[in-house]
């Protein structure tokens, strides 16, 4: 079956820009994770929804950072007055179930080059 | 707060020989503990997980991983390498009580098996 996707692939934005980077989850999948991979590091986590609801951002590194997932399929990481600090891999990772033993799934992730 | 170490930014393993790729995590309670593999430009692929049980859990490809409680460790293992294998590995823990639903994430071991 179709796994999650992420689009674009690949995001170039000049400093200042905002820019929307999009994740569609495995169908039926409950939980929605993003996370954010600078390079030569391990992903970091930013926030999570169950279906629509966005039960943490603890993760999110300032207040230019927002997410949403309106009804609890798809959902949206914006970045509002991209920093060249904001350049990393996105990425967008999905389980069936809230229950911490389930393991996620991950997109291919959205490479995001501020210049 | 929850934690991972992977030691090791690289390890090199001749094809055919034994492979070993070290993990080891600190959490305040109970562990949940997963390795994923990334092969470049994609995303990174559930191996396996520990939850509870037998101490050494078998996943895809071959690999297979051992909790130590006593040591704190998750270390990943696979018999017989392939060149194939050679890939970025990631642990990642989860904290049963209290780490909500987040994965914390090591640095990442390259693993790179050589004919």
């Amino acid at each position: 079956g179709a796994g999650v996707s992420q689009s674009p692939r690949y995001k170039v934005a000049k400093r200042g820009q905002d820019v929307a980077l999009r994740c569609d989850p495995i169908s039926g999948h409950v939980s929605l994770f993003w996370y954010q991979q600078a390079l030569g590091q391990g992903p970091e986590f930013l926030t999570y929804f169950q279906n629509e609801a966005q039960l943490d951002k603890s993760g999110l590194p300032s207040d230019r950072f927002f997410a949403e997932r309106p009804e609890g399929s798809v959902s949206t990481l914006k970045i509002q007055r991209t920093q060249q600090e904001d350049s990393a891999v996105y990425l967008c990772a999905s389980s069936l179930d809230g229950w911490p033993s389930y393991e996620q799934y991950f997109g291919p992730g959205t490479r995001l080059t501020v210049t | 707060a929850q934690s991972v170490a992977q030691p090791e930014d690289q390890v090199n393993v001749a094809e055919g020989n034994p492979l070993t790729v070290k993990c080891t995590y600190s959490v305040s309670g109970n562990p949940y503990l997963f390795w994923y593999v990334q092969y470049p430009n994609r995303g990174l692929q559930f191996l396996l997980k520990y939850i509870t049980g037998d101490n050494l859990v078998k996943g895809s490809y071959g690999f297979e991983a051992e909790f130590n409680k006593s040591q704190t460790s998750f270390h990943l293992k696979k018999p017989s390498a392939l060149v194939s294998d050679s890939a970025l590995y990631f642990c990642a823990v989860r904290d049963r009580s209290g780490g909500g639903n987040k994965l914390t994430f090591g640095t990442g071991t390259q693993l790179k098996v050589e004919l």
